[in-house]
């Protein structure tokens, strides 16, 4: 069973479309993240939700809002994508004032 | 904040050990993290160290911290093919909420 899952795993799309991805867990947590790694394989924090509330909001576009319907689910919306936007995002999950934090497996996304 | 800084590359023969080396600055990151990535696929939590341990042993991996230098390094003993992948050193930032600041990411090449 796969404990961080997000869809989905590869997105091509052209400039200005809006596109989401989906971000889901069945580890009970109750805090959910997205981080970005760009080309050069470097990953920074964009959000953090701890039971559906923000509790982390890096400096990122505001085309970029995330939206957390429960506590499994981190979804991330992106509006008028450019072309920097192609990385690779990933959700993780972890459960508060604990250690260990998990991630998905990416969603590859491509602008052209 | 807190910076992470890691060598790009390593490369090793197969059967050797390899030592991963990592650099930090905050000194009240409470936890330290390896994470490793195959090509194209997610991150693997690897293994993680409290900041007041020298030392955790995980089958082939060794993990040393040196506090007094903010130096952590993972040893990998008998190196395999299936090792060879992108190792990221991560602090995780003092003040809670599970942020983790990532290295650069250690490209560990074994070769026969």
């Amino acid at each position: 069973d796969t404990a961080v899952s997000q869809t989905p795993k590869y997105l091509v799309t052209q400039m200005g479309n809006d596109k989401s991805i989906k971000c889901e867990q069945n580890l009970g947590h109750d805090t959910m993240y997205w981080y970005k790694q760009d080309s050069k394989k470097f990953l920074k924090i964009m959000f953090s939700y701890n039971n559906k509330e923000l509790i982390i909001n890096e400096t990122v576009p505001n085309r970029f809002s995330p939206k957390s319907p429960d506590k499994a689910h981190l979804n991330l919306h992106i509006n008028s994508l450019e072309l920097g936007d192609s990385a690779v995002y990933f959700c993780a999950s972890s459960q508060e004032r604990r250690n260990t934090i998990y991630f998905g497996e990416g969603s590859w996304l491509t602008v052209v | 904040g807190e910076d992470v800084e890691q060598s790009l590359f390593l490369s090793v023969r197969e059967g050797d050990s390899s030592v991963i080396n990592c650099t930090y600055t905050d000194s009240s990151s409470t936890y330290l993290y390896w994470y490793k990535q195959e090509p194209g696929a997610g991150l693997q939590l690897l293994t993680y160290i409290f900041s007041n341990m020298d030392m955790k042993q995980d089958q082939r991996l060794t993990v040393l911290l040196n506090k007094k230098d903010k130096h952590l390094s993972l040893r990998i003993a008998d190196t395999q093919t299936g090792d060879s992948a992108i190792y990221f050193c991560a602090g995780r930032v003092s003040g809670g909420y599970n942020k983790l600041i990532f290295g650069a990411g250690t490209r560990l090449a074994v070769h026969p």
